[in-house]
C-alpha cells in the first residue's frame, strides 16, 4: 500500500513570494490533514479536511495561507506571499475517519529567504 | 485535551529494553493515551494507544499506571533504528484533534 505522498520534499524561495504545497492522501481515506511542523516542535494541525470539506480550519492563517480537496482525494496547501516565520516543515496526514489512525507524508521543509 | 509531560531526552543501548515515560495527571475518562515516534526528516508514525488496560504490539508496549495519571512505552530490545522523538498524546479517539508536545528524544547508542 502506498503512503501519504508530499511534494515537493524541499522549498526555497524569497518572501513575498507564493508556494504550493502538494499531498495525496492513501487511497480511500476519508480524513486528510496539514501540519505545520517548527524546528525542535511537535507538528501544529492547520486544517483537517472531511472529504472535500474543511471541518476544521480554526489554526490556519487565513489571511495569507489557503488550501483545497478537489474531489475529496488530492490537496493542496499554499501561502501568498510568504514571509521568513514561514519557513518550516509542512506535513500532511490522512486517514480513513476522524476516528482512526493517521498515517503522515514525509513533509514539505520550505525555506523562505 | 489533557497536556503530558515527557523527558526532554534520554539515551539507550542497542539491544536492551527502552522505558519511556510520560506524565498525564489531568487525564479525562474518555480520553486515550497514544505514541508516535517520529524519525529524522520523517513524518511522525503511530506505535500504540490505550484506554485503561496495557497494550501490546509488535511495535512496543503501552504500559498505564492504574489511576491513569502515568503510562511507560517500551521497546523491548531497541535497535539503532528507534532512534527517534517520541510523542506521548492524551486525547480524545477524534486523531484530528490531539496536540503533540515536544516529545522526548531517544537515542539508541551501540
Amino acid at each position: 500500500e502506498a503512503g501519504v505522498v508530499q511534494s515537493p520534499r524541499y522549498k526555497i524561495i524569497e518572501k513575498k513570494q507564493p508556494v504550493a504545497f502538494w499531498c495525496n492522501p492513501i487511497s480511500g481515506h476519508n480524513t486528510l490533514y496539514w501540519y505545520l511542523q517548527n524546528l525542535g516542535q511537535g507538528p501544529e494541525l492547520l486544517i483537517r479536511y472531511e472529504n472535500e470539506e474543511a471541518v476544521d480550519d480554526s489554526q490556519l492563517p487565513k489571511d495569507r495561507f489557503s488550501a483545497e480537496r478537489l474531489k475529496g482525494v488530492d490537496s493542496t496547501l499554499k501561502i501568498q506571499p510568504a514571509e521568513l516565520g514561514d519557513s518550516a516543515v509542512y506535513l500532511c496526514a490522512s486517514s480513513w475517519t476522524e476516528n482512526t489512525e493517521a498515517f503522515f507524508g514525509q513533509g514539505t521543509r520550505l525555506t523562505v529567504v | 485535551d489533557a497536556k503530558t509531560t515527557q523527558p526532554t531526552s534520554m539515551d539507550c543501548a542497542e539491544g536492551r529494553a527502552a522505558n519511556l515515560p510520560c506524565n498525564h495527571s489531568t487525564i479525562s475518562g474518555n480520553e486515550y493515551v497514544y505514541w508516535y515516534r517520529q524519525i529524522h526528516s520523517q513524518g511522525p508514525q503511530y506505535i500504540i494507544h490505550g484506554l485503561k488496560n496495557n497494550e501490546t504490539n509488535e511495535m512496543a508496549s503501552l504500559i498505564i499506571t492504574e489511576d491513569r495519571k502515568s503510562s511507560t512505552l517500551i521497546l523491548p530490545h531497541a535497535t539503532l533504528r528507534d532512534t527517534a522523538v517520541y510523542y506521548c498524546i492524551v486525547a480524545t479517539d477524534s486523531w484530528g484533534k490531539f496536540q503533540f508536545g515536544a516529545g522526548t528524544q531517544v537515542v539508541v547508542t551501540p
